[in-house]
């Protein structure tokens, strides 16, 4: 059975960091792309980051390229993401997801989220 | 980067009603590379239809998508009450980032 358990979010202020984990279970990690979306409060979608299979590839969205950075740890099956100079609109629930292949496009699986509260 | 732009906002039906959902790309989407999404308060997204139109694992014949080019639809046969959520689609028929619509609720009239 695929899981996947984000964790690492919390409340920040303006300007700080924070890093993102989604512990994965249940298939081959190395095999498939990793994505992370986010949904602000009361708000829809957004893609924020992807990572193919290997690790080779990372893609943002324009809103956090620059300040967050995706990479995945296969020895422990682990997406990261790490987060510099937020912002108040970066708050919001973080899905960690699974590609169907080894390529970014859409998720089969999610994880439950972890609510990131960037506030002063 | 392809908008999606989905309408209604918001659908208005009753259980054992046909949902008819769009979804429009500001510019065609190659080898209709789109995916439709249903989410409930509280829980993460569910992939129903991906390719367009091909069904996810699990989801039920009701849910069909068709479509290509610019303009899909997530058609709902006959609305059973755990259909009544949120409906996003997304494409991903280009470079990342794979942008989503706004997406579409469904409610219980």
């Amino acid at each position: 059975e695929v899981q996947l358990l984000e964790s690492g979010g919390g409340l920040v202020q303006p300007g700080g960091s924070l890093r993102l984990s989604c512990a994965a279970s249940g298939f081959t990690f190395s095999s498939y792309a990793m994505i992370w979306v986010r949904q602000a409060p009361g708000k829809g979608l957004e893609w924020v980051s992807g990572t193919s299979g290997n690790g080779d590839y990372r893609y943002y969205a324009d809103s956090v390229k620059g300040r967050f950075t995706i990479s995945r740890d296969k020895s422990k099956n682990t997406l990261y993401l790490q987060m510099n100079s937020l912002r108040a609109e970066d708050t919001a629930v973080y899905f960690c997801a699974k590609g169907d292949t080894g390529w970014p496009y859409y998720a089969d699986y999610w994880g439950q989220g972890t609510l990131v509260t960037v506030s002063s | 980067e392809i908008v999606l732009t989905q309408f209604p906002g918001t659908l208005s039906l009753s259980p054992g009603e046909r949902a008819t959902l769009s979804c429009r790309a500001s510019q065609s989407v190659s080898s209709s590379y789109l995916a439709w999404y249903q989410q409930k308060p509280g829980q993460a997204p569910r992939l129903l239809i991906y390719g367009a139109s091909s069904r996810a694992t699990g989801i039920p014949d009701r849910f069909t998508g068709s479509g290509s080019g610019t303009d899909f639809t997530l058609t709902i046969s006959r609305l059973e009450p755990e259909d009544f959520a949120v409906y996003y689609c997304q494409q991903y028929g280009s470079s990342p980032p794979y942008t989503f619509g706004q997406g579409t609720k469904l409610e219980i009239k």
